[in-house]
């Protein structure tokens, strides 16, 4: 069946502009999240969402990153105001659930945000 | 913070010969993950062994863990050039759902 996907796959934006990521996770999944790549620190958890709710927002960091989730699918990762330590491989997964035997999580292909 | 430490950080080989990937870890796990990432892309899952597994093996893959001394490790066998890519652990799951990674393995396998 279809993997988790996410667009754009590339996204250069200007320093102060907002941006939308999105991604789709595998059908059927409760469990999101969203993690990101950089150069600097590696791979890193931002949040987490189980169905439209968002338990752990700790990784997210800033004010000016959000993210929803709607009829408990697609997700949306939002950066305002964008700043060029924000250029980095934004990745989202899913799994069926979290916790348990079934957290292993599906990554999609990500998008590569640079910000100039 | 980087739970999981990979080493060694790049690692060359001739293809045919095996690779081994050690990972080491700080705190309690529920499981433990090996992912592959090819060219800073999407990570494709590769083995999950939980915390009361020993040895779990995944075609030409063969993990170990061992929890007392909080480290595991992962064995290509045969390896081939198309394996040439960065491989991570990452601990997690359960209560404990979401994964934190170390910083990677590069392997190069050369034809």
């Amino acid at each position: 069946g279809a993997g988790v996907s996410q667009s754009p796959s590339n996204k250069v934006t200007e320093k102060g502009k907002d941006v939308e990521l999105r991604c789709d996770p595998i059908s059927g999944h409760t469990a999101l999240y969203w993690y990101r790549q950089s150069l600097g620190q590696g791979l890193e958890f931002l949040i987490y969402f189980q169905g439209n709710s968002a338990p752990d927002k700790s990784g997210l960091p800033s004010d000016r990153f959000s993210a929803e989730r709607t009829g408990g699918s697609v997700s949306t990762l939002t950066i305002q105001r964008t700043q060029q330590e924000d250029s980095a491989v934004y990745l989202c997964a899913s799994s069926l659930a979290a916790g348990g035997a079934a957290d292993t999580q599906y990554f999609g292909p990500g998008t590569r945000l640079t910000v100039l | 913070s980087q739970q999981g430490e990979e080493d060694p950080q790049a690692l060359s080989i001739q293809e045919g010969e095996n690779a081994t990937m050690n990972c080491s870890y700080k705190t309690s796990i529920n499981n433990l993950q090996w992912y592959r990432q090819n060219s800073g892309r999407g990570l494709v899952h590769l083995i999950l062994i939980r915390s009361n597994e020993r040895e779990k093996h995944s075609g030409r893959l063969r993990v170990t863990l061992d929890t007392s001394k909080k480290s595991s490790s992962l064995l290509i066998t045969a390896s081939r050039a198309a394996d040439t890519a960065s491989y991570f652990c990452a601990t997690g799951g359960g209560s404990n759902y979401k994964l934190t990674f170390g910083k990677g393995t590069l392997l190069t396998v050369n034809p």
